[in-house]
């Protein structure tokens, strides 16, 4: 039973670049959401989607966007990088419908802005 | 903004002992959940208590939670040195499904 993967595991950014993380989803689950964790803290909630649709988003700039594709799959987008988007961005699945919040996490992809 | 604060924001004891966590959060809550996670990696799922509810267990972990002080503690009973990881409680306030609002997090130690 194949986990929540995610791409890439590291990578190194210049400031004013964008970036796009991938994520799978574990197997059988429709909901998609993205954490950013900076260093020391806990991870905070960026948005969620859910049959291809944003359906929450936190405090995050639109700089911040996302996607779902209909295999579940989803992709986070960061434009014009700010040192301050340095962290761990992590991407965790689960099932709409289900009556607990249980997230399955992937390990995370880890992100430094020069 | 972070909903939940947890304490201590370390705690190092001997493998054997318990090790008790606490986590206070603001708002009204649906669910509290506990997670561990080992050296910034993904984080993994412990265990869930729901705003009904006032103790839980599962296995070596004991969950409890006071929707009136707003508060909750994690028990791991006989540690061990594997159980070595930063641990957070996350709470959501719209229903299953919604949101995760987590801690700063406790870096626990459990010695050899």
């Amino acid at each position: 039973d194949a986990g929540v993967t995610q791409s890439p595991t590291h990578l190194i950014k210049t400031r004013g670049q964008q970036v796009t993380l991938r994520c799978s989803p574990k197997s059988g689950h429709d909901t998609v959401s993205w954490y950013q964790q900076a260093l020391g803290q806990g991870p905070q909630f960026i948005f969620q989607y859910y049959e291809e649709e944003e359906r929450q988003r936190g405090n995050f700039p639109d700089r911040f966007s996302g996607h779902q594709f209909p295999n579940y799959s989803s992709e986070l987008n960061v434009n014009a990088l700010l040192l301050g988007d340095s962290a761990l961005y992590l991407c965790a699945s689960s099932l709409a419908g289900t009556k607990t919040g249980e997230l399955f996490f992937g390990e995370g992809s880890r992100l430094t802005v020069l | 903004s972070q909903q939940g604060e947890e304490d201590p924001q370390a705690l190092s004891i001997q493998e054997g002992e318990n090790a008790t966590m606490n986590c206070s959060y603001k708002t009204s809550i649906n669910n509290l959940q506990w997670y561990r996670q080992n050296s910034g990696r993904g984080l993994v799922h412990l265990i869930l208590i729901r705003s009904n509810e006032r103790e839980k267990h599962s296995g070596r972990l004991r969950v409890t939670l006071d929707t009136s002080k707003k508060s909750s503690s994690l028990l791991i009973t006989a540690s061990r040195a594997a159980d070595t990881a930063s641990y957070f409680c996350a709470t959501d306030a719209y229903g299953a499904n919604s949101k995760l609002t987590f801690g700063k997090g406790i870096t626990l130690s459990v010695r050899p």
